[in-house]
């Protein structure tokens, strides 16, 4: 079964500080994608990687960065965490053909930014 | 550029009722379709997708869908919804050569009440 897998459900942090998310996959999928999830806005793609340390921007990269090291783990990083962050984030993966793939997505992490 | 409009953000139906859940897009160049669902507290599921052939895509759970070129769009149907079709529900497109790229819409919730 497949599994895509995301270190906290829910997360609490303060202005300012840098949090990551981590997001692991176990089916030796090329690519990897971080969503975020606002009411009303449906999701939208901050970063994705094709492959080991690439990676690309997507819609909304702008205070996020992302990194890469092994194919099966893909961390999201907020360099200094702001309330406009507060937001669900989802992470995906799928195989490399990936425009007619189906993604496979984690729960999903809750983030409060205070 | 390609984009996605859900035209209903909420769609209440009592069960055993039918359902369509409308998705319309945007694109100047071919476009692959998928429908995603999301139970509450979870990451996101296919329902189904279409890539080529039959226009009539059926899915998991008793959904289809019928892509209409012409129109531009990619409803969602079910004939007698549960309590348990109780969701949000993502209307997607990906272009080919992309490296799996989803643009979302802006998603609609599905509450069937008894």
């Amino acid at each position: 079964d497949v599994k895509v897998t995301q270190s906290s459900r829910y997360l609490v942090k303060r202005t300012g500080e840098k949090v990551f998310l981590e997001c692991v996959q176990d089916m030796d999928h090329e690519n990897m994608f971080w969503y975020r999830q606002d009411p009303g806005l449906g999701l939208r793609l901050i970063y994705f990687s094709y492959d080991v340390k690439m990676k690309e921007k997507g819609d909304i990269p702008e205070g996020y960065s992302v990194s890469r090291e092994k194919k099966e783990r893909f961390s999201l990083i907020l360099e200094s965490a702001s309330t406009n962050q507060t937001s669900m984030y989802l992470c995906a993966s799928s195989p490399p053909t990936g425009y007619q793939e189906t993604q496979y997505f984690g729960p999903g992490t809750r983030l409060l930014v205070l | 550029a390609q984009s996605v409009t859900q035209l209903d953000s909420q769609v209440p139906v009592f069960e055993e009722a039918p359902v369509e859940l409308r998705c319309n897009y945007s694109s100047s160049v071919s476009v692959y379709l998928f429908w995603y669902v999301q139970y509450p507290n979870q990451g996101l599921q296919l329902l189904l997708k279409y890539l080529s052939g039959s226009t009539l895509v059926k899915g998991i759970n008793g959904f289809e869908a019928e892509f209409n070129k012409s129109q531009t769009s990619f409803h969602l149907r079910k004939p007698s919804v549960h309590i348990s079709d109780t969701a949000e529900y993502f209307c997607a497109v990906s272009v080919r050569g992309n490296t799996g790229k989803l643009i979302f819409g802006q998603g609609t919730t599905l509450q069937v009440k008894p």
